[in-house]
C-alpha cells in the first residue's frame, strides 16, 4: 500500500530554523499536508500544498514539493518554544476518495 | 461553533464489554473519519464516510463498527472490547478536494 515516512525527532535550538522532511510513494497524490498536534490535542492543519506546486510560503513556514523525487518538507523560521510538538506529513489521492496517509509525525523539540 | 466533539474523553472497559464513541459536527462537512492512534505507529484510519448513510472501511476496521445516520454525528463501536484496542481515538471531519480535516480532541480508551 501507500506510505508516507518521516523521522521520529528533530532538536532544534530556539532561534533557528526547524526542518522536517518526508517522503512518500503514491505519484498519484493530489495534495500534501503538514499537521501540528500539540499534546493532548488532536491534529490541527498547519499548511498544504497542491501537488503542481513546488513551493508555498505563509508567514514562518514555508514548504517545498520535489515531485520528482516524492520528497516534501517544512521549514520552520525563527523556531519558538510554541513550536513544541509533533508534526505530520499527509498526502490524498482523488484515486482513494481523497483519504488521506499520515506519517508516524516528528517530534519537535526544542532547546534553549 | 463547536467543531468537531467527542465523547467520552476518557473511557475504562474489561475485555469483552462494549461500547460506543460519538462524534459530532456543526460544520455541515460531508466526509467523517474514525483513527486510532497509537506509539510508533502514527495515526490509522479505520473506518470513514463519505456521506449520511453511508459507511466504508480503512486501513484496520476488524473489532470496530460505524454508523453514520445522521450527517453531523458518526459512531463508532466495539462489540467486544480486546486490550489491543487500547487506544487514542481521533474523529474527525472535512470536505472533498482539499481534504482538510477537523479533528476532535481524542478519546483515550483503555481495555484491562
Amino acid at each position: 500500500g501507500e506510505d508516507v515516512e518521516q523521522s521520529l525527532f528533530l532538536s532544534v535550538r530556539e532561534g533557528d530554523s526547524s526542518v522536517i522532511n518526508c517522503t512518500y510513494t503514491d505519484s498519484s497524490s493530489t495534495y500534501l499536508y503538514w499537521y501540528k498536534q500539540e499534546p493532548g490535542a488532536g491534529l490541527q492543519l498547519l499548511t498544504y500544498i497542491f501537488s503542481n506546486m513546488d513551493m508555498k510560503q505563509d508567514q514562518r513556514l514555508t514548504v517545498l514539493l520535489n515531485k520528482k523525487d516524492k520528497h516534501l518538507s517544512l521549514r520552520i523560521a525563527d523556531t519558538q518554544t510554541g513550536d513544541s510538538a509533533i508534526y505530520f506529513c499527509a498526502e490524498s489521492s482523488m484515486n482513494r476518495d481523497d483519504k488521506i496517509i499520515f506519517g508516524k509525525g516528528t517530534r519537535l523539540h526544542i532547546l534553549p | 461553533n463547536a467543531g468537531v466533539t467527542q465523547t467520552p474523553k476518557f473511557r475504562v472497559l474489561k475485555t469483552g464489554q462494549s461500547m460506543t464513541l460519538l462524534c459530532a459536527q456543526d460544520m455541515n462537512h460531508e466526509y467523517m473519519y474514525w483513527y486510532r492512534q497509537d506509539p510508533g505507529m502514527g495515526l490509522r484510519l479505520i473506518h470513514y464516510s463519505v456521506g449520511e448513510g453511508t459507511t466504508a472501511k480503512g486501513e484496520v476496521p476488524d473489532g470496530y463498527n460505524v454508523s453514520r445516520l445522521k450527517k453531523q454525528n458518526f459512531l463508532l463501536g466495539l462489540e467486544s472490547a480486546a486490550p489491543s484496542q487500547t487506544s487514542v481515538y481521533f474523529c474527525a471531519s472535512g470536505l472533498a478536494g482539499v481534504n482538510e480535516q477537523f479533528f476532535g480532541p481524542g478519546t483515550r480508551l483503555t481495555v484491562l
